[in-house]
């Protein structure tokens, strides 16, 4: 397994503005979950997808989010016109489909509003 | 709702001490239990886990019971090294659901030579 890896690691932007976030989980993971951490938090789920299909979303994500996998494989996380709260760390995990209580963490992506 | 609560940190020790970190969760239904390991500058990782009331999950010296009349998650280890110094996250999981993680806020564990 390569692991799960997530670009860019870091961004910072302006408030208002619009990011974009990649997943690319590992080969053959079926489910794809993203997080939020907040500094001094553990995660918090964010959205779940099932191959192509999200089947799960949190009340955190707020209609400026919208994720994607598109074609079952990478997922992209976009926020739109950011504002300061948003700030923290974007955490992708993928689990296989026999072992769907495992799930493999990425690096994450930390961002920055100011 | 499903919650995890662990004991807050940091927790100092010094090296080959005892180390017990704990976690008690509220769930709705049979959850199963994890402990993430989030070392500095690094991704989380799965330590161990258990799926069923009285299961032990156990890896690199630590271990952990599941106590459903408690319900209680401990984590422990006999004897801590400085390369035990990280952020220890307990979750968990509902059985009946989509597998979405439910954490705790993490503690974080310091050993000290």
């Amino acid at each position: 397994d390569t692991g799960v890896s997530q670009n860019p690691r870091h961004k910072i932007t302006k408030r208002g503005q619009n990011v974009t976030f990649r997943c690319d989980p590992i080969s053959e993971h079926n489910r794809l979950y993203w997080y939020r951490q907040t500094l001094g938090q553990g995660p918090e789920f964010l959205t779940y997808f099932q191959n192509e299909a999200q089947l799960e979303k949190s009340r955190l994500l707020s209609d400026r989010f919208s994720a994607e996998r598109p074609k079952g494989s990478f997922s992209t996380l976009e926020i739109q016109r950011t504002e300061q709260g948003d700030s923290a760390m974007y955490l992708c995990a993928s689990s296989p489909k026999t072992r769907p209580d495992t799930q493999y963490f990425g690096p994450g992506t930390r961002l920055t509003v100011l | 709702g499903d919650s995890v609560t662990q004991m807050e940190g940091p927790v100092t020790l010094s090296e080959e001490a005892f180390l017990t970190i704990n976690c008690t969760y509220t769930a709705t239904g049979y959850p199963s239990l994890f402990w993430y390991v989030q070392y500095p500058g690094e991704g989380l990782q799965l330590l161990l886990k258990a799926t069923k009331a009285d299961d032990k999950g156990s890896n690199k010296g630590f271990e952990a019971t599941y106590r459903k009349e408690t319900t209680s998650f401990h984590l422990e280890k006999g004897s801590v090294q400085v390369s035990d110094s990280a952020v220890y996250f307990c979750a968990l999981t509902l059985n009946s659901g989509y597998s979405t993680l439910t954490f705790g806020k993490g503690t974080m564990l310091l050993v000290s030579p």
